[in-house]
């Protein structure tokens, strides 16, 4: 069974502060997506990685998916309180398989 | 372009009554699937569709749950002689299956029973 573990399951910084949330697993996914997700709303897509070693920037996002494609990070710099949310991921499996397998999430709190 | 949307947003409904929940995806997926989620936790996968193909389901949907898709576009979730249990955050999403099995959601149907 494919499980994705995420931590820290709960983070309150400061505004300005730096953070990185990881997304790790013991098997290998051929891709793995990052989401946020606000109270009450779906989780809202952030990115794709597909290729190992992978590293894509969002504004200040940075996302990295590990050489083996078993895990992945986020890193957000200068945290800002619009940043607050559910922060999900999710690998797709390499098995063939079309199911995808959700992380439990990071709940992120920026404290103005 | 329009993303996923789902109807109602909101549902209460008192325990052992019936409740049918919509999803229309982006209008060229030809995948959908359905989640639920509860508090402080990831969406759990429900089941999934190729077009009109229900190919996968998973042991959390009982046989309260059903979900049909009849012509690949959108889709309804019935939960019949709902319980407590039940309520939570039920999920839609879609893809194209491209490339990648990326995945769009809507709004998601908060469904309280009482």
């Amino acid at each position: 069974t494919q499980l994705l573990e995420q931590s820290p399951q709960f983070l309150s910084i400061q505004e300005g502060e730096n953070l990185t949330v990881y997304c790790n697993s013991s098997s290998v996914f051929s891709s793995l997506q990052w989401y946020r997700q606000e109270p009450g709303e779906g989780p809202v897509l952030l990115v794709t990685v597909v290729t190992g070693g992978e590293v894509k920037k969002l504004k200040r996002l940075t996302f990295q998916f590990g050489d083996a494609r078993k895990d992945s990070s986020l890193h957000i710099t200068a945290a800002q309180p619009g940043d607050t949310g559910l922060y999900l991921c999710a690998g797709e499996g390499d098995t063939g398989g079309f199911k995808t397998i959700f992380g439990a999430g990071t709940r992120l709190f920026v404290k103005a | 372009d329009t993303g996923v949307s789902q109807n109602p947003r909101h549902k209460i409904t008192k325990r052992g009554q019936n409740v049918t929940f919509r999803c229309d995806p982006i209008s060229e997926h030809n995948r959908l699937y359905w989640y639920r989620q509860t508090l402080g936790q990831g969406p759990e996968f429900l089941t999934y569709f190729q077009n009109e193909a229900q190919l996968e389901k998973s042991r959390l949907l009982s046989d309260r749950f059903s979900a049909e898709r009849p012509k690949g576009s959108f889709s309804t979730l019935e939960i019949q002689r709902t319980e407590q249990g039940d309520s939570a955050m039920y999920l839609c999403a879609s893809s194209s299956g491209v490339n990648t099995d990326t995945q769009y959601f809507g709004p998601g149907t908060r469904l309280t029973v009482l």
